[in-house]
């Protein structure tokens, strides 16, 4: 299986202020088809996850344009350019070049300080 | 709008068979989707259990192929997981999903249900 591994694990972030999460794959999440099989996801408290980020770094549909995903290969980035309280939860990346199966990263949780 | 619901019980004891089903709204489970299950446990890590077509056969996660059976019934616009020989590391919320039909990810997810595995 691909293992995928975030950092960090939890982060506090002052509102107004910039949060970035990595997530990093035991191998390249680049197919043969051309396109990058990682996405990211965030659980609000009480709700399943929703979908962010597709491909690397295309928002989803009724995405904040504050949200901005990165990265290649191996190494990928979740940049939240400006934290607002409606953003806490918990983040996770996920990949899909090589199923089944998909794997998630084991998540990072936002707070607000 | 396509919405999903998960339903079974609750409780299931040691070395049962949990079963679940997800009943699809809004749409057809025979739209050119893939649907699958997974889980998150306790601690809120995520583990994919499989996925089914409506014409197709299931692929399911090497990790839990052997006790693992996913299915569709058209004519009830739903799907089913059962997952035999449970014990307590079964434990979890588990959700039904929509694969979506332009990627390898998931759009729209049900809200979830707490499954216990205990005596």
């Amino acid at each position: 299986d691909v293992v995928v591994t975030q950092t960090p694990l939890s982060l506090s972030v002052t509102p107004g202020q910039p949060a970035s999460i990595s997530c990093k794959s035991s191998q390249s999440l680049l197919h043969r088809d051309g396109k990058t099989y990682l996405y990211w996801y965030l659980q609000k408290p009480g709700q399943p996850p929703q979908l962010l980020i597709y491909e690397v770094s295309n928002r989803f549909s009724g995405v904040p344009d504050r949200f901005s995903g990165s990265g290649s290969g191996t190494d990928f980035t979740l940049k939240i350019s400006r934290v607002e309280a409606e953003d806490v939860g918990v983040y996770y990346c996920m990949q899909s070049v090589q199923i089944p199966p998909y794997t998630f990263g084991q998540g990072t949780k936002l707070e607000i300080k | 709008q396509v919405q999903l619901q998960e339903s079974g019980p609750e409780l299931v004891k040691p070395s049962g068979t949990l079963s679940l089903t997800c009943a699809v709204s809004g749409g057809s489970i025979s739209s050119p989707n893939w649907w699958s299950w997974i889980r998150q446990f306790p601690g809120k890590g995520l583990e994919w259990i499989g996925e089914i077509y409506h014409s197709e056969r299931p692929n399911y996660n090497p990790s839990l192929k052997s006790r693992v059976t996913i299915s569709v019934a058209k004519s009830e616009n739903q799907f089913s997981l059962r997952l035999s020989s449970v014990t307590a590391a079964d434990t979890a919320v588990y959700y039904c999903a929509r694969n979506v039909n332009w990627g390898r990810t998931f759009d729209i997810w049900g809200q979830g249900t707490m499954v216990t595995v205990s005596s």
